[in-house]
């Protein structure tokens, strides 16, 4: 089974610097779909960054980009010139190819100090 | 394209009563998942279908719990009778194999409390 692990129940970083949240995985699968998604209070998930596994180059969308190292099973999200509004709950998730389960690890809350 | 769309947003139920949760896919969409999501044990997958067809219910908790998806656009998650312990906010997700993202679309999810 495959399994998603953040390190970091909580995270703070200073508006305008630049913080990298963890993400480790655990599969047998050499094809998969890894994400970030964002959860703020209002509590909607939504995507903030995709990388396929097939990919070497790292995903980047705009401030968020990220570090996958497939051999380590790492996958780190990395999210420069903070802001306010990236205070929120981010998540890491695996999901299986052909479409299948999304596994979701538990969760890292990031803090924006102004 | 409106969203995933859950009802109610909140729920609030005696325990033993029964509990019934909606949701609407997006249209198109042919993979609608259900998630719970708790402090204690994070965002479980509780079962997902795969063009209406259950593809794995493992993580359904116990039998009080059932889910069906008539059709291609309506699903239910039923709890009866309903426990303390099922307080929650439930998640319904779907995503279109096909588009080749494997990005799941959320809705905005149903806080359950049971007294």
């Amino acid at each position: 089974a495959q399994t998603v692990t953040q390190s970091q129940p909580e995270m703070s970083v200073q508006e305008a610097e630049t913080v990298t949240l963890s993400c480790t995985y655990d599969t047998s699968e050499s094809d998969y779909y890894l994400f970030w998604y964002k959860q703020p209070p209002s509590r909607q998930m939504i995507l903030v960054i995709r990388q396929e596994a097939y990919k070497q180059q790292n995903a980047t969308e705009n401030r968020f980009s990220v570090n996958f190292q497939k051999a380590a099973k790492s996958f780190s999200l990395k999210i420069s010139d903070s802001q306010l509004g990236d205070a929120a709950m981010y998540f890491c998730a695996y999901r299986t190819l052909p479409a299948g389960k999304s596994t979701f690890g538990d969760g890292t809350t990031l803090t924006v100090k102004p | 394209d409106a969203g995933v769309i859950q009802s109610p947003r909140h729920e609030v139920t005696e325990m033993g009563q029964e509990v019934t949760l909606r949701c609407k896919p997006i249209s198109g969409h042919d993979y609608l998942f259900w998630y719970r999501q708790t402090m204690m044990r994070g965002l479980e997958l509780l079962i997902y279908f795969n063009n209406n067809v259950p593809i794995d219910d493992s993580g359904m908790p116990e039998d009080r719990f059932s889910a069906k998806m008539p059709n291609a656009s309506f699903s239910t998650l039923k709890i009866q009778p309903s426990e303390p312990r099922d307080s929650a906010v439930y998640f319904c997700a779907s995503s279109r194999q096909g588009l080749n993202t494997g990005e799941l679309f959320f809705g905005e999810g149903s806080r359950l409390t049971v007294l």
